[in-house]
């Protein structure tokens, strides 16, 4: 199993350009997050998703669009970058939002994003 | 939502017990307590999940007071390799939906 894959591990991007995180579990989980995570700070909510065909907004989704494009895949949009979103992504994963017992969620390794 | 206060940093020495308090006045009753290790440059980790009284696994314990409104995360004998930031998290696990972080506890694992 490699767990949650992301890829790029790094982008520079000017500002106005747009790209698209990729993120994959091979874990069958239900769930999936994209955070980010800015210097010496702690991970903010960007977008979820609790199953395949739902999402919903986090705490700081303005900028950005999701795509879950199956079970295993949810991706993240940035349409315009700005400088604002220089930080570090984590897409994590989750088994069934139901379950109550070590409910944890699966980190990927992080997309380190700088946008110039 | 439930926020959670945390100290910002710890330093303690190779071999002795770390406790970590963390306070989250408003828990709701559906809340669980969980708590994650970011070492730089990698995504969190899970390390232990509780409700209320104590939780203990192979890496650590978990303390929760009867009123919840606090928990404290305990590892025994902490190594250098220990050294991370800790998160405290509140939130039920029957939602989907995840809290964010907060800035965590740096601990320091001195030799």
């Amino acid at each position: 199993n490699a767990g949650v894959t992301q890829t790029p591990k790094f982008q520079v991007l000017k500002t106005g350009q747009s790209m698209t995180l990729q993120c994959a579990q091979d874990m069958n989980h239900n769930s999936m997050y994209w955070y980010r995570q800015d210097p010496g700070m702690g991970l903010r909510l960007i977008y979820y998703s609790a199953s395949e065909g739902t999402t919903d907004k986090g705490e700081v989704p303005n900028g950005y669009n999701v795509s879950r494009l199956n079970k295993r895949e949810f991706s993240l949009r940035l349409e315009s970058a700005a400088p604002s979103q220089t930080s570090v992504y984590f897409c994590a994963s989750r088994f069934l939002p139901g379950t109550t017992q070590n409910n944890e969620q699966f980190f990927g390794p992080g997309t380190r994003l700088t946008v110039l | 939502l439930a926020k959670t206060t945390q100290p910002i940093s710890m330093d303690s020495y190779e071999g002795q017990e770390v406790n970590i308090t963390c306070s989250h006045n408003n828990i709701a009753t559906n809340d669980y307590i969980t708590w994650y290790q970011q070492f730089p440059s990698q995504g969190p980790r899970f390390i232990i999940q509780g409700y209320k009284t104590k939780v203990t696994n192979e890496v650590a314990s978990l303390f929760i007071p009867a009123d919840r409104k606090s928990s404290t995360l305990s590892l025994p004998r902490v190594s250098l390799s220990d050294t991370a930031v800790y998160y405290c998290l509140v939130g039920g696990s029957g939602s989907a939906r995840q809290l964010t972080f907060g800035s965590g506890t740096q601990l320091t694992v001195l030799p």
